[in-house]
């Protein structure tokens, strides 16, 4: 079965700070994509980044970078500088290259302190 | 990208009672799924809405109770029917143009009493 584990369900970091959010996932699948997605209280969904499991290299984007390990099927989130911002729900997700559906993870809700 | 408008975004309803939420994209798409997310929680797949046809539901979740409908690649309907406290949730409407990103709509808070 394919899953994604996140087992930080709450995280802190002071203000411009770093932070990384583990991700685990489970798959026997060989090409498929892993998704951060950012949940604020307004409910909306933000895609935050995208990494192709064919890539070798980490995604970035901005303050936000991947360490993206397939053998260990691990891909962390970096939020580098945390801002208030930043302040959410965060939701690791996967999704397989022959499927439509995309699967996530519990989600970590972090928190900003200023 | 694709902005996608939810309608309603609240609603407090009597058990028993069904509601329709609106799903509206403002470019044509392939896929449109909904979820439902207890607060603080994850996402869970109700379904998939296909486009002239009937939707394709997950394991625990039936026609009867989440009829969907897409007329056409910009919208799509979820009705909640005769429904109970447990029904409320968050509802979340979605939407991918291609493989590579989903769209979310806000939400439709649904509370039932």
């Amino acid at each position: 079965a394919q899953t994604v584990t996140q087992s930080q369900p709450e995280m802190s970091v002071q203000e411009a700070e770093t932070v990384t959010l583990s991700c685990t996932y489970d798959t026997s699948e060989s090409d498929y994509y892993l998704f951060w997605y950012k949940q604020p209280p307004s409910r909306q969904m933000i895609l935050v980044i995208r990494q192709e499991a064919y890539k070798q290299q980490n995604a970035t984007e901005n303050r936000f970078s991947v360490n993206f390990q397939k053998a260990a099927k691990s891909f962390s989130l970096k939020i580098s500088d945390s801002q208030l911002g930043d302040a959410a729900m965060y939701f690791c997700a996967y999704r397989p290259l022959r499927d439509d559906k995309i699967i996530f993870g519990k989600g970590t809700r972090l928190h900003i302190l200023p | 990208s694709a902005v996608i408008s939810q309608k309603p975004s609240r609603d407090i309803c009597q058990r028993g009672t069904s509601l329709t939420i609106q799903c509206q994209v403002d470019s044509q798409v392939t896929m449109m799924f909904w979820y439902r997310q207890q607060p603080g929680q994850s996402l869970t797949l109700i379904a998939t809405a296909n486009q002239g046809s009937e939707a394709t539901y997950e394991s625990g979740f039936v026609i009867d109770k989440f009829p969907i409908s897409r007329p056409n690649l910009t919208f799509s309907t979820l009705t909640v029917s005769n429904m109970s406290p447990e029904d409320s949730s968050i509802y979340l409407c979605s939407a991918m143009k291609d493989i590579t990103e989903a769209f979310f709509g806000q939400g439709t808070r649904l509370t039932v009493v």
